[in-house]
């Protein structure tokens, strides 16, 4: 069974751009979430879909926003770029709500670096 | 100050030591608790999940909470060089229609010298 992919895994863009990332979850995970690694912040979460829907969402200003397709693929996109959003970012999906586990599984990440 | 704290090490032992990772929290809301286990450019995996108050143990790996000192624990005995890996908790509120939001640690780097 296929992993999380992300794609890209790398790239490199400069202040006031914008970026997509994407995401394809685990064959039947419907559950897809973001999140930011920074070496200062750590891991801080983005935001969460579910068929479609976004049902839950961290502290990031606006410019921060996502979607969720009917495939449940995902994307992201950080809309004038800042020198603070360099990171990795993770994205990860879960199998149904019936699920408790809590376990997330998450692919390798998509590395920004903003110049 | 932030939900979860954590050491960022980073910590070296020598293989076969007893490894302790540990991290606190303030959020008393916290039910579940997690440790993740990230290497070097991968994302991270979940190595033990444990629900509540409780000692929960998976073959090398032992995970503790307490829940009334607000505090979580990872041991790792027979400690192996393939365990060299950054260590994080997690943790998360009851879920409600299955939302989830996890809250990390900062992460411990661990190295495990042969």
């Amino acid at each position: 069974k296929a992993g999380v992919t992300q794609t890209p895994r790398y790239l490199i863009k400069t202040r006031g751009q914008q970026v997509t990332l994407s995401c394809s979850p685990i064959s039947g995970h419907r559950s897809v979430s973001w999140y930011q690694q920074t070496p200062g912040q750590g891991l801080q979460f983005l935001f969460e879909y579910f068929s479609e829907t976004q049902r839950n969402k961290g502290n990031f200003p606006g410019r921060f926003s996502g979607r969720q397709f009917s495939n449940s693929r995902s994307e992201m996109n950080v809309s004038t770029l800042e020198l603070g959003d360099s990171a990795l970012y993770l994205c990860a999906s879960s199998p149904d709500p019936g699920s408790n586990t809590g376990e997330l599984f998450f692919g390798e990440g998509s590395r920004l670096t903003v110049l | 100050q932030k939900e979860v704290e954590q050491d960022p090490g980073p910590l070296s032992v020598p293989e076969g030591a007893i490894v302790s990772l540990n991290c606190t929290y303030s959020n008393s809301a916290f039910q579940y608790f997690m440790w993740y286990r990230q290497y070097s450019r991968k994302g991270p995996e979940l190595l033990m999940y444990t629900y509540s108050s409780g000692n929960k143990e998976d073959g090398r790996f032992t995970a503790q909470v307490d829940k009334s000192s607000k505090y979580i624990s990872l041991f790792i005995r027979d400690s192996q060089p393939s365990d060299s890996a950054t260590y994080l908790c997690a943790m998360s509120v009851v879920r409600l229609q299955g939302a989830q939001k996890l809250v990390f640690g900062q992460g411990t780097r661990l190295t495990i010298n042969p």
